[in-house]
């Protein structure tokens, strides 16, 4: 079957870093998507990985290891409208999207 | 300005009502999706669509039933059989499916069973 696996909640301090994990099992590989979703909005964008290695955007970078089947998103000098939860997403061998069950991310002043 | 509208916003149904949600989107997107989000789970996909007056079902399509009549448009209906249709619907569109595949969202309809 196909499986996203991520932490289902994780706490974090304002201007710390956080690290959200998410190991992934999927009928093919086609990319491997992040996505912040706040309380009651629909996700937005926030990086794509098809090539093992490091993405860097701002504070956000992803990070992804097709061998292992394992992706993390790293948040940097947290501020407090960064909590949201991160949904992570793998296309298929269809090119459909596989989601994750998000992970909600609470930061604290 | 290019996007994605889905009404209405807010949705309360009565058990034994069938009911239709709009998604329409001016992206000239290709495909379109309808996504079912309940509270602490991820998106699970009811129905999509990569061309017009052709659709898939998703892992979830059972009570549910869409159409593609326009490129711009994909109802959603959602029939008296869904056993348990409160739930966050979320509508989404993609540019070209077998390619870069980021999906775009509509801002969701949230509806209620009384």
């Amino acid at each position: 079957g196909q499986n996203i696996d991520q932490p289902t909640e994780m706490t974090a301090t304002e201007g710390a870093i956080v690290q959200i994990n998410c190991t992934y099992q999927t009928s093919g590989f086609n990319g491997l998507f992040w996505y912040q979703q706040h309380a009651g909005e629909a996700p937005t964008f926030l990086s794509y990985n098809v090539l093992d290695g490091l993405e860097e955007k701002g504070r956000f970078s992803s990070f992804l290891s097709r061998s292992k089947g394992y992706s993390y998103l790293l948040l940097k000098e947290l501020q407090m409208k960064d909590s949201a939860s991160y949904l992570c997403a793998v296309g298929d061998s269809n090119y459909q999207l596989i989601w994750g069950a998000g992970t909600k991310l609470i930061i604290k002043p | 300005d290019g996007g994605i509208t889905q009404s209405p916003k807010y949705l309360f149904r009565k058990e034994g009502q069938n009911v239709t949600l709009s998604c329409e989107q001016n992206l000239n997107h290709d495909a379109m999706y309808w996504y079912r989000q309940d509270p602490g789970q991820g998106l699970r996909l009811i129905y999509y669509s990569q061309i017009v007056n052709d659709f898939q079902k998703g892992d979830i399509a059972e009570g549910y039933s869409v159409s593609r009549e326009k490129k711009e448009s994909f109802p959603l209906t959602v029939t008296s059989a869904q056993k348990n249709p409160t739930a966050f619907y979320l509508c989404a569109t993609q540019g070209a499916v077998e390619s870069y595949n980021e999906q775009f969202f509509g801002p969701g309809t949230r509806l209620t069973v009384l």
